[in-house]
């Protein structure tokens, strides 16, 4: 089936950290990957994407390449803020408008 | 606005009884979607409506029935109220592709349901 693992617990940084969170998939067809980030109550919202292999999705500092050889689409952000706190979902999606999400992360930013 | 709203915020109620969330999206999408959040945060789709017809239906218990009037909203209605039902329950809309390509789902700011 399909499905999109992240690492286990939360994640707590100082600011101006360099932040990595681990996304790998598992999937029958070539997906569309995504990171969306949910900030404290309220919904989801689509970070970036990437459709393709070797595409590099990025917004607001956050980059995520999509690799097809490791089936990863790790997210990195080289310094981050205390306004980066939120969770953050890594997703992937085969065109029929099914998202499959992963656990999401907790990532907690200490001035 | 707001482009995908939902009433209420909070909703805090009694085991056995009905309610409903109402869920409206003014962006002119094809699609809808009902998604449930557990206390973990482990987020799960319920159901997934494009143009009124009914295309996903997940594993859930016949208690949960979504309805929607027109293609701008989709309530979703839960009778007989369980402990497990607690959760975050967000809506969320898409425009449909041609050739089924993604495209962006927007979401709600969510209900927190707290059943007691």
């Amino acid at each position: 089936g399909n499905s999109v693992t992240q690492m286990e617990g939360p994640v707590t940084l100082s600011e101006e950290a360099f932040l990595t969170i681990n996304c790998t998939y598992t999937a029958t067809g070539y997906p569309s990957l995504f990171w969306y980030v949910q900030y404290p109550g309220e919904g989801l919202q689509l970070l970036l994407k990437a459709t393709k292999a070797d595409d590099k999705g990025s917004n607001k500092g956050f980059e995520a390449t999509y690799r097809k050889e490791t089936t990863s689409f790790h997210l990195e952000k080289g310094s981050v803020q205390v306004s980066d706190s939120a969770v953050y979902f890594c997703a992937l999606s085969l065109g029929n408008n099914r998202l499959a999400f992963g656990k999401g992360n907790q990532v907690v930013v200490i001035p | 606005d707001t482009a995908v709203s939902q009433t209420p915020k909070y909703l805090v109620t009694q085991m056995g009884n009905d309610k409903s969330i109402k869920c409206e999206q003014n962006l002119g999408h094809d699609t809808m979607y009902w998604y449930k959040q557990d206390s973990k945060k482990f987020l799960k789709i319920m159901f997934s409506y494009n143009n009124k017809e009914l295309i996903i239906n997940e594993t859930v218990p016949n208690r949960f029935s979504p309805k929607s009037p027109d293609k701008a909203h989709l309530n979703l209605h839960i009778n007989s109220l369980e402990l497990g039902d607690s959760a975050v329950y967000f809506c969320a809309s898409s425009q449909d592709l041609a050739g089924g390509a993604y495209n962006e789902q927007f979401f709600g700011p969510g209900t927190r349901l707290t059943v007691l």
